[in-house]
């Protein structure tokens, strides 16, 4: 079982909709991610949040909005999305390692279970 | 882009066969994870090998890192109907910390 809590775990949402994914973890981990999975393919990357300030946004369209109230806690909101966005979106968290040669080095990331999201 | 590759894309082999996929990247990195996902599911970590490191085993699974080839490879030995997953390789791209996948490698095991 995994310890990072994804809800809700089914979507359906119209394009004119507003709608929120929720993520919770409590493993004191204080990087929190969120990715995106179509099918068949790798999860891709969209925002990572670092002591609960965004550090990473791969250029993810507007639409998409992250929010980090607090340690435990990933929101991702959604707005005017478009078909194409449906997808597994999932979350994960991990303890934030830095390394002096590499940065952030990297450290094992837990994932949820995703939701999946539907667009129509 | 995707940091790392795998290879092969897919992979069918009988239940007691071994499986091997490899995965190659193209920074200098300090680990490289493995991860799996059944379908539909999150990912599950496997293994962690740091790149001090040139091979690492846990169970079933076996892990080898060549950081001057840049590859990495897992086998998993004596596989089980279980074993039936996507297999991703991962590792951290740049020093704040983007984490990205391989294009992930399907292994199927028939019984």
């Amino acid at each position: 079982d995994t310890e990072v809590t994804q809800t809700p775990k089914h979507l359906v949402m119209g394009m004119t909709n507003k709608k929120s994914l929720k993520c919770e973890q409590h493993m004191g981990h204080r990087a929190m991610y969120w990715y995106k999975q179509k099918a068949k393919k790798p999860p891709e990357l969209m925002f990572v949040y670092s002591y609960e300030k965004l550090s990473i946004n791969e250029s993810v369209p507007s639409r998409f909005s992250p929010e980090c109230p607090n340690s435990s806690l990933l929101n991702l909101h959604l707005h005017a999305l478009q078909p194409e966005d449906s997808a597994l979106y999932l979350c994960a968290s991990s303890q934030v390692v830095w390394d002096s040669t590499y940065g952030i080095s990297g450290n094992t990331i837990y994932f949820g279970e995703g939701s999946w999201l539907t667009v129509v | 882009s995707q940091q790392g590759e795998e290879d092969p894309q897919a992979l069918s082999i009988q239940e007691g066969e071994n499986a091997t996929m490899n995965c190659s990247y193209k920074t200098s990195i300090n680990n490289l994870q493995w991860y799996r996902q059944n379908s539909g599911r999150g990912l599950v970590h496997l293994i962690l090998i740091r790149s001090n490191e040139r091979e690492k085993h846990s169970g079933r699974l076996r892990v080898t890192l060549d950081t001057s080839k840049k590859s990495s490879s897992l086998l998993i030995t004596a596989s089980r109907a279980a074993d039936t997953a996507s297999y991703f390789c991962a590792t951290v791209t740049d020093s704040w910390g983007k984490f990205q996948f391989g294009a992930g490698t399907q292994v199927v095991v028939t019984p």
